[in-house]
Order: C-alpha cells, then structure tokens, then sequence
C-alpha cells in the first residue's frame, strides 16, 4: 500500500494569511508515461463530506476559488490556502489514486488563529 | 446536477452482513468513464476507501477488506449496492458513496453519507 503522511497533523493561521499543508506518499505516485501525479485534495468542514479541490497535483476543481493552489512532484506535495478566510476552516486531505487502495492521508485540521 | 445518496440500516449486530444502497442522479453508470466508490470514515478518523465500480463493470476492492466486500451495480435502477461481511465493531464509521469520472478514482461528488453503528 501507499502510505500518505500529512504535515502538520493541525495548524492555526491568521485571517488573510497563507495556509500550507503537506503530503508525503510512500512511494512516487508520478505516472511516468503521462508525466501526470496521481494526488488529489479534499476538504471537509463538519458535518458535510469531503469535496474535492484539487486533482493531478495542481489541477482545480471547477468552482474552486484561485486562493486554493496545489503543488508538487513524485512523493511530495504541498496544499497551499493564500488569504485564509473563516469558511476555509476544515480538515483537509490528501489522495493517491495511482495504485489500489486508493489511499487517504490522515488529514489535516485547519483553525484560525 | 448530480445527487448520490446512501441508504440502509444506521445498526447491525456483530457477525451480521451489511447491505448499503447508493441511488444516484444526473449521472448514468454505463457512461463510459464513470464510476461509483465507496468510501468510509470512522468517527472522528480518517477517510477509508473501500470498493469502486466502472461503467463497464470492471471493479476495484480494498486488498485488507476484499474478502468481506461486494459491489454491484443496476444501472436501469442507478444504483450501486455494497455488501460487507462478517461485521465488527470496529466497522462503525460513516459511509460515503461517490461519483468519480474519467476513469480515474478521484471522487467529485459525494453523498452525505450514512453513519452504521455496530453494535449488539
């Protein structure tokens, strides 16, 4: 299995500040011949399911504001949040779909500060 | 505009088989591309991903889970149903169904999900 390890387990950010969450798979999750990273994000606020932000790594969700960018290559990955606003307050997590399972990480809760 | 939702029993007993409903929305199931997973989180952990089912009926298990677990779909119905086995506490966790595309796992619609206790 991949393992997928999230950094930091909770973190707290100022309004209008920059939010980075990071996501380390065991083993690459880089399709070499598509050059496509099999990784994706989700949010989750309480109570609701998750919903996807973003997939291959870098590619927005339709309907996902520009503020949320991803980033990253191989077996490492970052989540970045610019200008945190109260709705962004969720925990966030990281996917690989390359290999089954299709694995989570163990998630990321992201409070204001 | 694509809706999933999941139905079936909130408790089983230990041993017991649970059956879960999808019924989805929007979406046809013999689309080539699409596909229909489960995915399940205990309370206050992580997401699990459980099965998945293509259009074309190929279909993907969980390795640590495969033996207990089933998935089938109708698509005259569009329905996708997951049947697990042999079920223990530590089971408890709600179930998510959701709607992946392109033919790869990634989940951009979900249900809001079923929470079963598992409990005698």
């Amino acid at each position: 299995d991949i393992v997928m390890t999230q950094s930091p387990d909770s973190l707290a950010v100022s309004l209008g500040e920059r939010a980075t969450i990071n996501c380390k798979s065991s083993q690459s999750v880089l399709y070499t011949s598509n050059n496509r990273n099999y990784l994706a994000w989700y949010q989750q606020k309480p109570g609701q399911p998750p919903k996807l932000l973003i997939y291959w790594a870098s590619t927005r969700e339709s309907g996902v504001p520009d503020r949320f960018s991803g980033s990253g290559s191989g077996t490492d990955f970052t989540l970045a949040i610019s200008g945190l606003q109260a709705a962004d307050v969720a925990v966030y997590y990281c996917q690989q779909y390359l290999s089954t399972p299709y694995t989570f990480g163990q998630g990321t809760k992201l409070d204001i500060k | 505009q694509i809706t999933l939702k999941e139905s079936g029993p909130t408790l089983v007993k230990p041993t017991q088989t649970l059956t879960l409903t999808c019924t989805f929305s929007g979406f046809s199931l013999s689309t080539s591309g699409v596909g229909v997973g489960w995915i399940r989180q205990p309370p206050g952990k992580a997401l699990e991903w459980l099965t998945l089912i293509y259009w074309d009926d190929d279909k993907r298990y969980s390795p640590s889970l495969k033996s207990r677990l089933t998935i089938i779909k109708d698509t005259s119905k569009n329905q996708v149903v997951l049947t697990m086995t042999n079920m223990d506490p530590v089971d408890t966790a709600t179930y998510y169904c959701a709607h992946s595309n392109g033919g790869n796992p990634v989940f951009d619609y979900w249900g809001q999900g079923t929470l079963v206790t598992v409990s005698s």
